[in-house]
């Protein structure tokens, strides 16, 4: 078990760009979870997919923003056309089982840091 | 909607002194509560967590908490705290039939010699 993976850890790129992160759970868990995190503040809540659906989206994500776990495993958080209020830290986290999915029990990723300059 | 505060945004504390770290959340259903340190620049590992049962919950590390319904609280502590204790530490709940964890705004813990 590696724990859940991110990539890359962290992004630089200049206003308007697009940027991808990528997200691998852990294998066996079927819910997955995007956070942001800013500085001075809590992880916020931006959306989770249960296998390959994208069941709940955060009011937070913009349509520049977008998400996507094409085969229930690895997830991509795209963001087009950055802005500098789009730098934070973004987390990934993966859960499993009728349990954890209840009790909500999380397991986070080292996070990816984009700066938009 | 589920909310967690976290009073004090920074607690400075000296090397073996005991340290408690403050959780409120608001709820008026069955609640699972949690808490989380981040390291600088690391991901968030999970410290403890109360899910039912005995009130008081012992975590890694030394750390452990005390759930308290009637005041709705969750506050962490540690009788004698080291300097590698110092990061941010989040209270999260979860609220059962919920879809996701709300985290508080975190309380920065100082260890100082």
């Amino acid at each position: 078990d590696t724990g859940v993976s991110q990539n890359p850890r962290h992004k630089i790129t200049k206003r308007g760009q697009n940027v991808t992160f990528r997200c691998d759970p852990i294998s066996e868990h079927n819910r997955l979870y995007w956070y942001r995190q800013t500085l001075g503040q809590g992880p916020e809540f931006l959306t989770y997919f249960q296998n390959e659906a994208q069941l709940e989206k955060s009011r937070l994500l913009s349509d520049r923003f977008s998400a996507e776990r094409p085969k229930g495993s690895f997830s991509t958080l795209e963001i087009q056309r950055t802005e500098q209020g789009d730098s934070a830290m973004y987390l990934c986290a993966s859960s499993s089982g009728v349990a954890a999915s209840r009790t909500g029990e999380l397991f986070f990723g080292e996070g990816s840091r984009l700066t938009v300059l | 909607a589920q909310s967690v505060t976290q009073l004090d945004s920074q607690v400075p504390v000296f090397e073996e002194a005991p340290v408690e770290l403050r959780c409120n959340y608001s709820s008026s259903v069955s609640v699972y509560l949690f808490w989380y340190v981040q390291y600088p620049n690391q991901g968030l590992q999970l410290l403890l967590k109360y899910l039912s049962g005995s009130t008081l919950v012992k975590g890694i590390n030394g750390f452990e908490a005390e759930f308290n319904k009637s005041q709705t609280s969750f506050h962490l502590r540690k009788p004698s705290v080291h300097i590698s204790d110092t990061a941010e530490y989040f209270c999260a709940a979860f609220t059962g039939g919920g879809n996701k964890l709300t985290f508080g705004t975190g309380t920065q813990l100082k260890v100082e010699l």
